[in-house]
């Protein structure tokens, strides 16, 4: 079974100060993780994916299979990063998408 | 090139009666997802549909059915709803291919009483 943890439903910064969400996962093959963010009002879209290895507005993730985790990272927080991140696992060759709980991350002025 | 759209954007049923949600996937998206999501959780997988069939399937039961129609448009049908199915239901398309991610639509938030 594939399972997506992300132990923080709330993570409060100022703004300028790092951010780390953190997700962790359970899967014994080789699976794609991705970070999906949802703004106020706006639908669920892709943020990065890890096959990637992009850097978008400014938010990095790198997978680390030792660890099982896939923390999404950003140097500076900004008022406008404030948002509800999910993590989301896929296993290669099925198509189930599973997303954990999600972080709501408040980036304070 | 359009994004995926749902309808109806808001629906109230009584339990036991039946439902039909609608999705049109982005263009040149291929695969049609269907998730549920209760308040306050994640988006939990129901089904995917590729070719119009269906292609992977979460813990639902069966009276959650869906279609795939040639141009990819998608029905999510739920029969005999209950008080646990009032939730919002979230359609996404993507490419069948590996590494892409899915384009969510904006959602039917469903109420059952």
């Amino acid at each position: 079974a594939q399972r997506v943890t992300q132990p923080e439903k709330l993570l409060s910064v100022f703004k300028g100060a790092p951010v780390e969400l953190k997700c962790n996962y359970s899967y014994s093959g080789s699976p794609e993780l991705f970070w999906y963010v949802q703004y106020s009002r706006q639908r669920l879209q892709l943020l990065l994916r890890h096959i990637s290895r992009e850097s978008i507005k400014g938010f990095t993730a790198d997978l680390n299979k030792g660890e099982t985790s896939f923390h999404l990272k950003k140097p500076f927080a900004q008022e406008e990063d404030s948002a509800m991140y999910y993590c989301a696992l896929k296993s290669r060759g099925y198509q189930k998408v599973t997303f954990g709980t999600g972080t709501k991350l408040q980036v304070i002025p | 090139e359009t994004g995926v759209t749902q309808s109806p954007t808001h629906l109230i049923k009584t339990r036991g009666q039946q439902v039909t949600l609608r999705c049109s996937s982005q263009s040149g998206h291929n695969t049609v997802s269907w998730y549920q999501q209760a308040l306050g959780q994640g988006p939990q997988f129901i089904f995917q549909y590729y070719r119009e069939e269906e292609n992977g399937r979460g813990n639902f039961p069966p009276r959650f059915s869906g279609l795939q129609f040639p141009n990819y448009s998608s029905e999510l049908n739920v029969n005999a709803l209950e008080l646990d199915d009032s939730a919002l239901y979230l359609c996404a398309s993507s490419f069948r291919q590996e590494g892409y991610g899915y384009t969510f639509g904006s959602g039917t938030r469903l109420t059952v009483v």
